[in-house]
Order: C-alpha cells, then sequence, then structure tokens
C-alpha cells in the first residue's frame, strides 16, 4: 500500500486554466505538506497543515489554494495557472508536524503549463 | 530564503567508491535530515541528525555535523549503482512547525 499518495502524476494544461492535485496519506499522520520542486531541483515549501488547520502558509500566490477536508487528505486547487507554474509538487507528512520528525514524501504531480 | 547549499551540485564514482556530499546552512538549527530522490520518484528519508549530535550512522550511510561551521556531510561508502540518485540536507529551525528548508542536492551517479 502507497502510503502518501497524490493524483495525477503528470497533468498538462493550459495557461489560465484551473485545476486540482488530490493528495492522501495512509500513516494516521496528523501534518501534510505541499512542496514546489522547479526544474534545477530546488524543493521550497508551499503550505502546511495540521490536523485539518493551516500552520505554514509560505510567500505562495492566492491562485494557490489547499484545502484539507480531513487530516488524511490535503488537495491543491490552483488557479489562473501560469507558464511559471510548470514544476512537479510533491505531498509529504509527517507525524505531529511539531519539528524533529522525517517526512514522507508522495511520487510527486508533474505540471506542465503551456 | 534558501537554507541548505549542496556541493557538489554533482558527482561522479565508480560502483565500490565512496561518496562525499556536503552540506551548508545559514542559520541555528533543531536538526538536519537527508533524503534520496530517485529519478521521477518522492524524496526518502535517509538519516536524521540532532543539533547536540556529531555523528550518525546507518548501515553504510555516515553523517557528520559541525554546528560551528553550520555544515553537515554525509558519506556513502562501497557505493553501488543503486545508490545513484539525487540527495538533499534539510534544515529544521522552526519552532515546532516542522518547516523543512532543503538545498538543491547533490546528484550522484554511480557508474557499476
Amino acid at each position: 500500500d502507497t502510503a502518501v499518495s497524490q493524483t495525477p502524476k503528470y497533468l498538462v494544461t493550459q495557461m489560465g486554466n484551473d485545476k486540482s492535485i488530490k493528495c492522501e496519506q495512509n500513516l494516521g499522520h496528523d501534518t501534510m505538506y505541499w512542496y514546489k520542486q522547479d526544474s534545477k531541483k530546488f524543493l521550497k515549501i508551499m503550505f502546511s497543515y495540521n490536523n485539518k488547520e493551516l500552520i505554514i502558509n509560505e510567500t505562495v500566490p492566492n491562485r494557490f489554494s489547499p484545502k484539507s477536508p480531513d487530516k488524511a487528505h490535503l488537495n491543491l486547487h490552483i488557479n489562473s495557472l501560469e507558464l511559471g507554474d510548470s514544476a512537479v509538487y510533491f505531498c509529504a507528512s509527517s507525524h505531529e508536524g511539531q519539528g524533529g520528525e522525517k517526512l514522507f514524501f508522495g511520487s510527486g504531480t508533474q505540471l506542465s503549463v503551456l | 530564503s534558501q537554507q541548505g547549499e549542496e556541493d557538489p551540485q554533482a558527482l561522479s564514482i565508480q560502483e565500490g567508491e565512496n561518496a562525499t556530499m556536503n552540506c551548508s546552512y545559514k542559520t541555528s538549527i533543531n536538526n538536519l535530515q537527508w533524503y534520496r530522490q530517485n529519478s521521477g520518484r518522492g524524496l526518502v528519508h535517509l538519516i536524521l541528525i540532532r543539533s547536540n549530535e556529531r555523528e550518525k550512522h546507518s548501515g553504510r550511510l555516515r553523517v557528520t555535523l559541525d554546528t560551528s561551521k553550520k555544515s553537515s556531510s554525509l558519506l556513502i561508502t562501497a557505493s553501488r549503482a543503486a545508490d545513484t540518485a539525487s540527495y538533499f540536507c534539510a534544515t529544521d529551525a522552526s519552532s515546532n512547525t516542522g518547516k523543512l528548508i532543503f538545498g538543491q542536492g547533490t546528484t550522484l551517479q554511480v557508474k557499476p
């Protein structure tokens, strides 16, 4: 069983469209994250949620809106997609999100905006 | 701002050799972690070293931490072709938010 699963794996879309990426973890963790990895492999945190509550909200355009219906799910909705949004988006989870914990990552969603 | 920076950016060695990757960071940390990323896959946690630890081992992995120099190193001994991947350090300087800041990684190629 995949611990952290995200869908879709590949997403190709036109500029201006709205798209969503879904993430689910079956580890019973309280905290989930979204990270963005650019073409130079630089990985940057975007958001984190702890038990459905927003904890970390980095300087991300408000076109990006995370939604956590329950602590096992953290979805990412992106409005009005731009070329610069092209990247690989990773979902991750950790036990409590208190620090000093390892993260479990999904396999990534490669977003290509044309 | 970016916290961790890995050095070298790319490393190519022969199977059986040792591989050493370095990470430098800028601010005080609570702990530092190393992750591996195989091509097209998510990151996998390798090892965590706390700020009061100087060295840690896990199988063929050896991590050191020098907080006075704000640097860490990851040594992979007796490398294998399967070790080919990108390796990232991540620093945790948070006040209990679990926020990790990653470097850009070292791409390791182990030739059979």
